[in-house]
C-alpha cells in the first residue's frame, strides 16, 4: 500500500507559486514530511521539512493541515533552474532508529518562459 | 557538492553476479541510508545505520546486504544480481533528524 501520492507532473511559468501536494493518508504520529528536489543525474536535494501547520526557509514554504493526511510545497516565483522533479518523504528520519521511509512518486515541475 | 562520495560511479555486471557499492558519508555524520531508484518502482529506502549498527530496514531484498565500518563508511553488497536490480543507488547521510545529504549515486546496469 502506497504511503504516498503525487501529482506525476506540472507546468508553470516563470514568476508563478507553484504549490505541489503530496497525500500521506497513513502518515504515523511520529512521521515528519521532508521535500527533496532531484535534478537528472543527481542525487535529491533537501529544500524543507515540517511536522505540523506551516514551515518556511528561504526557498520553500511547507504547509501541513492539522489531520496532517497531505501537505502541500510552495515554491515562490519559480524560475526555469526549478525545473526539476519533487519528491515527498514521509517517515520518522530519527538518528536512533528511523521508521520506514516512503518517498512519494515524484512530481515533475517543467518552469516555462 | 553534498560532501557524500559514492563510488563506482557506474557498474555494469552480468546477472548472478555480486557487486560492493561504496559510499562515505559526510564528515562527521553517524548516519547513513541506502536508497535504489529505478524508473518503474522510483526511490526506495533500504536500510539506515547509524555509527556502526543496522538502525531501520526498508524494502531490501534478502539477496542485498550492507554494513558501516569503524570509520564510518558503509557498503552495500548485492548478490545473484537479476535484470530488474539496474537502477541507481543512493547513499545519503545525516547530521540531524531535519536533512538528508545524497551522494551523486552508483548507476547499476546487469546484462
Amino acid at each position: 500500500l502506497a504511503k504516498t501520492t503525487q501529482p506525476i507532473s506540472m507546468d508553470s511559468y516563470e514568476g508563478q507559486e507553484v504549490n505541489i501536494t503530496c497525500s500521506h493518508n497513513n502518515i504515523a504520529t511520529n512521521d515528519y514530511i521532508t521535500w527533496y528536489q532531484q535534478f537528472p543525474s543527481q542525487g535529491p536535494r533537501f529544500i524543507i521539512q515540517g511536522y505540523k501547520t506551516k514551515v518556511t526557509n528561504e526557498v520553500a514554504s511547507l504547509f501541513i493541515p492539522a489531520d496532517r493526511k497531505s501537505s502541500t510545497l510552495s515554491l515562490p516565483r519559480v524560475s526555469l533552474s526549478d525545473t526539476a522533479v519533487y519528491y515527498c518523504l514521509v517517515g520518522e528520519p530519527d538518528q536512533t532508529g528511523a521508521n520506514n521511509l516512503f518517498f512519494g512518486t515524484g512530481t515533475r515541475l517543467t518552469v516555462i518562459p | 557538492d553534498s560532501g557524500v562520495t559514492q563510488t563506482p560511479k557506474h557498474l555494469i555486471t552480468a546477472t548472478g553476479q555480486r557487486v560492493t557499492l561504496r559510499c562515505s558519508p559526510r564528515s562527521g555524520d553517524l548516519s547513513v541510508y541506502w536508497y535504489q531508484q529505478s524508473l518503474d518502482q522510483g526511490l526506495q529506502f533500504l536500510i539506515q545505520y547509524y555509527n556502526g549498527e543496522e538502525r531501520a530496514k526498508g524494502n531490501i531484498l534478502e539477496r542485498f546486504s550492507a554494513q558501516q565500518f569503524p570509520d564510518l563508511h558503509s557498503e552495500l553488497n548485492l548478490s545473484s544480481l537479476e535484470l530488474g536490480d539496474s537502477a541507481l543507488y543512493f547513499c545519503a547521510s545525516s547530521p540531524s533528524v531535519n536533512e538528508q545529504f545524497f551522494g551523486p549515486g552508483t548507476r547499476l546496469t546487469v546484462l
